[in-house]
């Protein structure tokens, strides 16, 4: 059981807009920054998004980022049939003393 | 450019001992906490230890307290995952990142397994 919660799966068409949530708590996302990454099969993650809505250098503006109380939301447009991976929201939670992840969802885009 | 590279996996016995070492480049070593994450086969990322800028805190997870050790050496530009009491259940890539808590840099990663 992930402290941050995110929907296991999702789907979409290639050029359609999909949305990736992820929910946690006031001792984490509250108060924390949250990155998302992406990670292709066997690769390591790679950041898409950190400090809750910023790029890092090379990363395509069609991945966005976005945060409202304890929630935090990825947004990607304009799906690619390459954007198919795994995605994860991360950060700290302060009452734990812990970084925490969520548990993951998996994109297919058909 | 940040470089991660991390080494020492590979089969070990149940109940066995392992170090794993990650070396950093590309960046000042000694200005970042420092992370170790694993993923079992399978399986979402797992957060496992962390590491202040002069080691003088260490933060773990459930999985890892009592049993795993982190630590730096900043004069190396590296970190190293003690792990003693290994189970089946610790067989994972496992990851070292750049951060507290969420990395901003990874490594390509190091597989453990655990098995007789």
């Amino acid at each position: 059981q992930s402290v941050l919660t995110q929907p296991p799966s999702l789907s979409a068409a290639p050029g359609q807009k999909v949305t990736i949530s992820c929910s946690g708590s006031n001792s984490n996302i509250g108060r924390k920054y949250v990155s998302w990454y992406q990670q292709l099969p066997g690769t390591a993650p790679k950041l898409l998004i950190y400090d809750d809505n910023k790029r890092p250098s090379g990363i395509p503006d069609r991945f966005s980022g976005s945060k409202s109380g304890t929630s935090a939301t990825l947004g990607i447009t304009g799906l690619q049939t390459g954007d198919e991976a795994d995605y994860y929201c991360g950060t700290w939670d302060n009452s734990l003393s812990a970084g925490v992840f969520g548990g993951g969802t998996k994109l297919t885009v058909l | 450019e940040v470089q991660l590279v991390e080494s020492g996996g590979g089969l070990v016995q149940p109940g066995g001992s392992l170090r794993l070492s990650c070396a950093a480049s590309g960046f000042t070593f000694s200005t970042y906490w420092m992370n170790w994450v694993r993923q079992a086969p399978g399986k979402g990322l797992e957060w496992v230890a962390s590491i202040n800028l002069d080691g003088g805190g260490k933060y773990y997870g459930e999985s890892a307290k009592g049993r795993f050790t982190i630590s730096r050496d900043n004069a190396q530009n590296s970190i190293y995952l003690q792990m003693n009491s290994l189970r089946a259940e610790d067989t994972a890539v496992f990851y070292c990142g750049r951060g507290s808590g969420a990395p901003d840099s990874w490594g390509q990663g190091t597989l453990v397994t655990v098995s007789s």
